[in-house]
């Protein structure tokens, strides 16, 4: 079975600062990966996807994420954070040997000091 | 916009009583889970549910069941709750191919005493 490793618990950071947060997964075949939000009181909800194509893929609120096939790493990018962006963040991975299984990981608690 | 709704936002039960949690998705998605969510741990699958009446265990299906009688209802069901079960769970659809994102819900605080 495939594992996430996310290696920051918790990142605390002042505004404009710019992030990046780690993730791993475990599984040597094609993969589709994702990060996921989860701000304070709000529903999870996706960031950024990456299917085929681009390594370098761009979401919502300018983050970004590469991909590094040979690394199996996805780590999250943002340049410069905002307050608003205190949130924990999820990577997530589908194998696909998994069919319609995701496997996440451990989750990074995100403190931006204003 | 695809909503998934479920039942109760904060629940408390007692040890040893049957618990259903609820969640119901509007957008005919064939996919459905259950999740668990705890500090540290991140998102646990429970069980999920590809189509109506078919259901297949997850990472961590020891102490629950499920019941999926029609497409847009999925019920998690913990037939007699522990303090173990304490957490938050969220309930997630998908459509049938893999080409979107899971939609999730927004998730039921369960506490059992």
């Amino acid at each position: 079975a495939q594992s996430v490793s996310q290696h920051n618990h918790h990142v605390i950071l002042s505004e404009a600062a710019s992030l990046e947060l780690g993730c791993n997964y475990s599984y040597g075949g094609t993969v589709n990966l994702f990060w996921y939000v989860q701000y304070p009181g709000q529903h999870l909800q996706l960031l950024l996807k990456y299917f085929s194509g681009d390594p370098l893929v761009k979401g919502i609120k300018g983050f970004e994420a590469e991909f590094i096939k040979s690394k199996f790493s996805f780590n999250l990018r943002k340049p410069s954070v905002q307050w608003s962006d205190t949130a924990e963040y999820f990577c997530a991975v589908n194998a696909n040997n998994a069919g319609n299984m995701l496997t996440f990981g451990g989750g990074t608690r995100l403190m931006v000091k204003p | 916009d695809v909503k998934v709704t479920q039942s109760s936002r904060y629940l408390v039960k007692r040890t040893g009583e049957k618990v259903f949690l609820e969640c119901v998705q509007d957008m005919d998605h064939e996919n459905m889970f259950w999740y668990r969510q705890d500090p540290g741990l991140g998102l646990r699958l429970i069980y999920f549910s590809y189509d109506v009446k078919m259901k297949e265990k997850g990472d961590i299906p020891e102490g629950y069941s499920v019941s999926r009688e029609k497409k847009e209802r999925f019920s998690l069901i913990l037939e007699s709750a522990s303090t173990n079960q304490t957490s938050m769970y969220l309930c997630a659809s998908l459509p049938a191919e893999f080409t979107d994102t899971q939609y999730f819900g927004p998730g039921t605080r369960l506490t059992v005493l």
